[in-house]
């Protein structure tokens, strides 16, 4: 099972705050990485799926970069707003094979 | 299109009862996946179907089966209900044709409360 971290765990910013998170993975047999936005009571949909060393990503205020060397990715959030806040996942996958392994989340919240 | 739906949508169980927690996709997607979520825990993987006919086992397996019926649904399985099955499960589809890094599409979830 692959050791996918996520960092911070959760993370509490001012509306109008830019901010990012990290997503780090195991960089053997690297295959692809997704990001996932998860709003409370609803279910996770997808936000961006990288699969290149130095991609990157962007939808809207967020962007999204990838380094598969060292094995992390960045989630970066511009001018947050308060509709922002979520849990965001990532999920990594080897090659050979579509199973993922999901991190636990950063959970973000933005106050007005 | 209802994309993935899930039923029920809260359950509580009396441990040793046994239920079925149903999941559909209306996108004619290939691959199906069975999710639990738990607090601090993330999304584990307990089963997946990567096509119609096949299934395999995922991270944390034991205490449940599933059956895809068809293409379309996807069910899994509590046979003795403990409270460490108390979680929230989630299923998921992809469409799975030709392509390993297409996005998972999940359902709204399933509450299970496990007496």
């Amino acid at each position: 099972i692959l050791n996918v971290e996520q960092s911070p765990q959760s993370l509490h910013v001012q509306e109008g705050d830019s901010t990012n998170f990290t997503c780090s993975f195991p960089s053997s047999n690297f295959y692809a990485l997704h990001w996932y936005r998860w709003e409370t009571a609803k279910s996770p949909e997808a936000l961006f799926v990288m699969t290149l060393n130095g991609d990157e990503k962007k939808k809207g205020r967020i962007s999204a970069t990838l380094n598969t060397k060292e094995g992390y990715s960045y989630l970066y959030i511009k001018g947050s707003q308060p509709e922002d806040s979520a849990t965001y996942l990532c999920a990594s996958q080897t090659g050979g094979s579509y199973i993922p392994t999901f991190g636990r989340g950063t959970s973000l919240i933005v106050h007005p | 299109n209802a994309g993935v739906t899930q039923t029920p949508k809260f359950q509580v169980l009396k441990t040793g009862q046994s239920m079925t927690l149903q999941c559909a996709q209306d996108m004619n997607h290939n691959s199906m996946y069975w999710y639990r979520q738990d607090p601090g825990m993330g999304l584990r993987l307990i089963y997946y179907s990567a096509s119609e006919g096949t299934t395999d086992k995922g991270e944390v397996p034991n205490g449940y089966n599933v059956s895809r019926l068809n293409k379309r649904e996807f069910s899994l399985r509590l046979e003795s209900a403990a409270p460490s099955q108390t979680s929230v499960y989630f299923c998921a589809s992809r469409p799975g044709q030709g392509s390993f890094i297409d996005e998972q599409f999940f359902g709204p979830g399933t509450r299970l409360t496990v007496l």
